[in-house]
């Protein structure tokens, strides 16, 4: 069956911009996570969602992130204001539940770039 | 909070020799660990998992223990390929608590394997 996916796989954008990040999780998966990933470092958790809502969102920097899942499948990260600090990977991982030893698919991640 | 410390590498091997690559942890109550790798070009896939204490995880040739004792889970491989070439993450997930089974990751291993 099909993976997550991501899109878009590169996006670049300029300081101050606003841009929108899609994750379309496997089907029937009800947890979703994102994560950012600098070069050279490991994921870091921004949010998670279980179903429609944001369980967990610790990991979000500042204000200027947001992410929704209006209907319990594909997800939006959206960042206003974008700053050069915020290049990274983005990455979206799925999986059948929030438990902690239910393994997380991942995608292939979304490069943003901030000039 | 929940953290992963993670051997510094890169770590380059001559094909055929012995791969150890140490993890030790930091964690509240019974967290479920992971070794993820990341193939050049390719995103994040999980290699193996252990969800309690004394478990080994393995696959591919690669195996970990889960050792309480000692907070550790290193990963080792008795003879390795040049196709094990890639970046080695190894990651915590604890459903204790509001951590709702979010994955924390140590910073990465780069392995080259020369043939």
């Amino acid at each position: 069956g099909a993976g997550v996916s991501q899109t878009p796989s590169n996006k670049v954008t300029e300081k101050g911009k606003y841009v929108e990040l899609r994750c379309d999780p496997i089907s029937g998966h009800t947890a979703l996570y994102w994560y950012r990933q600098s070069l050279g470092q490991g994921p870091e958790f921004l949010i998670y969602f279980q179903g429609t809502g944001a369980a967990d969102d610790s990991g979000l920097p500042n204000d200027r992130f947001f992410a929704v899942r209006p209907e319990g499948s594909v997800s939006t990260l959206k960042i206003q204001r974008t700053e050069r600090g915020d290049s990274a990977v983005y990455l979206c991982a799925s999986s059948l539940g929030g438990d902690g030893g239910n393994e997380q698919f991942f995608g292939p991640g979304t490069r943003l770039t901030v000039l | 909070g929940d953290s992963v410390t993670q051997m510094e590498g890169p770590v380059t091997l001559s094909e055929e020799a012995f791969l150890t690559i140490n993890c030790t942890y930091t964690a509240t109550g019974y967290p479920s660990l992971f070794w993820y790798v990341q193939y050049p070009g390719e995103g994040l896939q999980l290699l193996l998992k252990a969800t309690k204490a004394d478990d080994k995880g393995s696959n591919k040739g690669f195996e970990a223990t889960y050792r309480k004792e000692t907070t550790s889970f290193h990963l080792e491989k008795g003879s390795v390929q040049v196709s094990d070439s890639a970046v080695y993450f190894c990651a915590l997930g604890n459903a204790g608590g509001t951590s709702y089974g979010k994955l924390t990751f140590g910073q990465g291993t780069i392995l080259t394997v020369h043939p």
